[in-house]
């Protein structure tokens, strides 16, 4: 099974609009860390924000917030007030609490923001 | 601090030809990771370091890939008789530690078509 999914290959949204990047994850740990990164055309994978199992707060960085449903599984970002530099492919990513060496990363999702 | 550098950012090769990446992680980062992602997919890992320790290797890491980082600093990627199927991105990223917060940066990649 993926040990993570992301089920939206492409996503348009509308500048200074919000939107959704979806994500869910699988994973048998109690102790584990989510990531999502962006990755423009260029292709460096830039790091956006982070959410730990055990946060009970959703953790938010800047116009970035991540939608933490632990018990679905789904850690969704959440791009506020789009902005045409948001355009690129984003990927989340999971670290496992037992083995911890390695980032598990979806297919990713392309967003484009349209002016 | 300017983060991650790979070199070259882009190799073209025959089939069969040998060739070495390299990576610079941020200076204070003990760990290392390689990755290898190709069109469409996220990253998959490769290999990773705790200063000049090789730890983990994945399974896709054939006997043809060698990775090394003999003074726990900078590291290279080694890929012997190419083959078209390993064109692709190799991302290398570092990080402080091994928390479960501890984010991987990642450098701008290196680029690799085997033609």
């Amino acid at each position: 099974a993926q040990k993570i999914t992301q089920t939206q290959p492409g996503m348009f949204v509308q500048e200074k609009e919000a939107v959704t990047l979806d994500c869910t994850y699988d994973t048998s740990d109690q102790s584990y860390g989510l990531f999502w990164y962006k990755q423009p055309s260029s292709g460096e994978m830039i790091f956006l924000i982070y959410q730990g199992s055990y946060d009970e707060q959703n953790a938010t960085e800047g116009r970035y917030s991540l939608n933490f449903q632990k018990a679905r599984k789904s850690a969704n970002l959440v791009i506020s007030a789009s902005q045409l530099g948001d355009s690129a492919m984003y990927f989340c990513a999971m670290r496992e609490g037992n083995t911890g060496n390695q980032f598990y990363f979806g297919t990713g999702t392309s967003l484009t923001v349209i002016p | 601090d300017t983060g991650v550098s790979q070199d070259p950012r882009h190799k073209i090769t025959k089939r069969g030809q040998n060739v070495t990446f390299r990576c610079d992680p941020i200076s204070e980062h003990n760990r290392l990771y390689w990755y290898r992602q190709t069109l469409g997919q996220g990253p998959e890992f490769l290999t990773y370091f705790q200063n000049e320790a090789q730890l983990e290797k994945s399974r896709l890491l054939s006997d043809r890939f060698s990775a090394e980082r003999p003074k726990g600093s900078f590291s290279t990627l080694e890929i012997q008789r190419t083959e078209q199927g390993d064109s692709a991105m190799y991302l290398c990223a570092s990080s402080q530690g091994l928390a479960l917060t501890d984010t991987q940066y990642f450098g701008p990649g290196t680029r690799l078509t085997v033609l």
